[in-house]
């Protein structure tokens, strides 16, 4: 089956640094994609990674190791506006369905 | 530019009643696709579009779901009849099936299955 693996919930302090952690495991890969939810909103599109690396647009980083099925987003600078959920999402093949994961509920504290 | 828009924004509808989802892409995007996210539950795939063919429907889970997308543009996503588990969130995404795969959401459609 195909499955993606992120915890359900990550708190962390105004102006701090959180890691949200993916692990994959699914019949081809393409590539991670990062997405953002606020609370009954539409999921917005933060990153997708194909190759091994990081890569950083702005505050917001994500990277990948292929090799052993992993990503993860990091977020710097986190500000109260950065709660959300995060999903992680794979596409397996040339097609450009995504899997995705059950998503991180971010609560930040001031 | 206009995002994607989905309509209606919520439904509520009774166990065996037909609802039909609509859901406007963004002008020039090919790609279309429908998901679902049952409450607390990753969003699931449902179908795939290019223009008015449907490229990708291995998500959808019975043939009481049906989607089309005429003349490539907007599309809809028919349940008949409507089933308790088909509560949830349907999101529509479109993209121009760049390299990054960027996918633009609607806000959705809360359907609830009474």
């Amino acid at each position: 089956g195909q499955s993606l693996e992120q915890p359900s919930e990550v708190t962390a302090v105004e102006g701090a640094i959180v890691q949200i952690n993916c692990t994959y495991q699914t019949s081809g890969f393409y590539g991670l994609s990062w997405y953002q939810q606020h609370d009954g909103g539409a999921p917005t599109f933060l990153s997708y990674n194909a190759l091994d690396g990081l890569e950083e647009t702005g505050r917001f980083s994500s990277f990948l190791s292929r090799s052993d099925s992993y990503g993860y987003l990091l977020l710097q600078e986190l500000q109260m506006k950065d709660s959300a959920s995060y999903f992680c999402a794979v596409r397996r093949d040339s097609n450009y369905q995504l899997i995705w994961g059950a998503g991180t509920k971010l609560i930040i504290k001031p | 530019e206009a995002g994607v828009t989905q309509f209606p924004s919520h439904s509520v509808i009774e166990k065996g009643q037909t609802v039909t989802l609509r859901c406007d892409p963004i002008s020039g995007h090919d790609n279309l696709y429908w998901y679902r996210r049952v409450m607390g539950k990753e969003i699931k795939f449902l179908l795939h579009f290019v223009k008015e063919s449907k490229q990708d429907e291995s998500g959808m889970p019975n043939n009481r779901f049906l989607a089309e997308r005429t003349g490539g543009t907007y599309s809809t996503l028919k349940v008949q009849p409507a089933e308790l588990e088909d509560s949830g969130v349907y999101f529509c995404a479109s993209s121009q099936g760049l390299a990054n795969n960027e996918q633009f959401f609607g806000p959705g459609t809360r359907l609830t299955v009474l």
